[in-house]
Order: C-alpha cells, then sequence, then structure tokens
C-alpha cells in the first residue's frame, strides 16, 4: 500500500513571500490532517478534512493559512504571506476515521519550510 | 484539560544499554495511547498502539506499558542501536465523552544513542 506523498520536501522563501504545500492521502482513507511542527516539539494541528469537508480549523491562522481538499482525495495547504515564525515541518497524516476510534493515523514524510 | 506530557525531553545513551521513556496524560476517557518514532527529516511512525484494557505491547525491542489508573505510559527500548536515535513521541486519542475528537500529541523525547 503507497504511504501519503508530499510535496515538495524542502522550501526556502523570503518573508512575505507565498508557498503551497501538496497532499496526497492514502487511497480511500476519509480524513486527512495537516500539523505543523516546530523544532523541538511535537506535532501541532492545524486543520482536519474529513472526506471533503472541514472538521476543524481552529488552529489554523485564518490570516495567512488555507486549506482544501477538493473531490475529497489530494489537498493543499498554502501561506500567504509567509513570516519568520512559520519556518516548521509540515506534515500531512490520513486516517480512514476521525481519531477517537482505534484508527491507525499515517503520516507523510513532512516538508520542511524555511522563511528567511 | 487534555494534556501529554514526556519526559525526559532529551536523553543519551550507549550502544546496548536499556532505556525508557515516560508519558503522563490528563486526556480521559481515552481510546488508544500510541507511541511514535520520528526519524529526523522524516513523519511519525507508529511503533505500539494500546487500548484503554491493555497494560503492555511488544514491537521487537521496543515495549510499551501503561496504566490507566494513574495514567502513565512507558516505552522500553532494549539492547539499544544507533538506529534508536530519533524522536519518540507518545499521542492519546480521546474517547467518547472526552469533549475532543483530536488525537493529543505529547512534545517527544529525543534520544541520542552513541557508540
Amino acid at each position: 500500500e503507497a504511504g501519503v506523498a508530499q510535496s515538495p520536501r524542502y522550501k526556502i522563501i523570503e518573508k512575505r513571500q507565498s508557498v503551497a504545500f501538496w497532499c496526497n492521502p492514502i487511497s480511500g482513507h476519509a480524513t486527512l490532517y495537516w500539523y505543523q511542527q516546530i523544532l523541538g516539539q511535537g506535532p501541532k494541528l492545524l486543520i482536519q478534512f474529513q472526506n471533503n469537508g472541514v472538521v476543524d480549523d481552529s488552529q489554523l491562522p485564518k490570516d495567512r493559512f488555507s486549506a482544501e481538499r477538493l473531490k475529497g482525495v489530494d489537498s493543499t495547504l498554502k501561506i500567504q504571506p509567509a513570516k519568520l515564525e512559520d519556518s516548521a515541518v509540515y506534515l500531512c497524516a490520513s486516517s480512514p476515521r476521525l481519531a477517537g476510534h482505534s484508527y491507525e493515523q499515517y503520516f507523510g514524510p513532512g516538508t520542511r519550510l524555511t522563511v528567511t | 484539560k487534555n494534556q501529554v506530557e514526556q519526559s525526559p525531553q532529551s536523553l543519551i545513551i550507549l550502544e546496548g544499554k536499556n532505556c525508557t521513556l515516560q508519558c503522563n496524560y490528563t486526556v480521559s476517557p481515552f481510546s488508544n495511547l500510541r507511541w511514535y518514532k520520528q526519524d529526523t527529516g522524516r513523519g511519525p511512525v507508529s511503533l505500539t498502539i494500546m487500548t484503554f484494557s491493555e497494560n503492555t505491547k511488544s514491537n521487537g525491542r521496543y515495549t510499551a506499558t501503561l496504566d490507566a489508573d494513574t495514567k502513565q505510559s512507558s516505552l522500553h527500548i532494549t539492547a539499544s542501536q544507533l538506529s534508536d536515535s530519533a524522536s519518540y513521541i507518545c499521542v492519546v486519542s480521546p474517547g467518547v465523552g472526552s469533549g475532543t475528537y483530536k488525537y493529543i500529541f505529547g512534545t517527544g523525547t529525543r534520544l541520542k544513542v552513541l557508540a
């Protein structure tokens, strides 16, 4: 079974520029998550999709971050404009169902963003 | 408040030695608890998963224990290898009635195994 795919793996941009990340979850997984992981910390949930609907985006900085999951499969996360504090690894994960059940959550390799 | 705390923050051991990582949580009720290994530059990979009724689970040299009464879990690594150098993250999946459906992540323990 193919894993969660993410691209790009690395991105360096200047502050105030825009950037987009792409995620392709495991086939058939209904739930997709975007996490932000700052160096030395655990992942922080940014947004959670169930199929193509948003379940939770309470920690997404909506003035600069946006995400979509068209057709309930692939997803993109965009930052516009970027700030220095956005430097982090952005992880995408998918699972067959919502958390709270004994379903495994599978992570992609992440995109390391550096904002200079 | 639903929280997961891990200790120590970092740990350095010599190759071949054993070590134990700790995870304390306040999530209640909870559905399951997972330990993940995260190599540098990679996404987390699941090592073990335990439901509230299980008190131990092994995966090779990794053994996780769970005490649901004291809300504590530990991950024991036996005969450490250089490839065990990574961050280990404890994640609790909340159960119905906990007030949330989100996975609750600990901040991780960074393990370094030296030759």
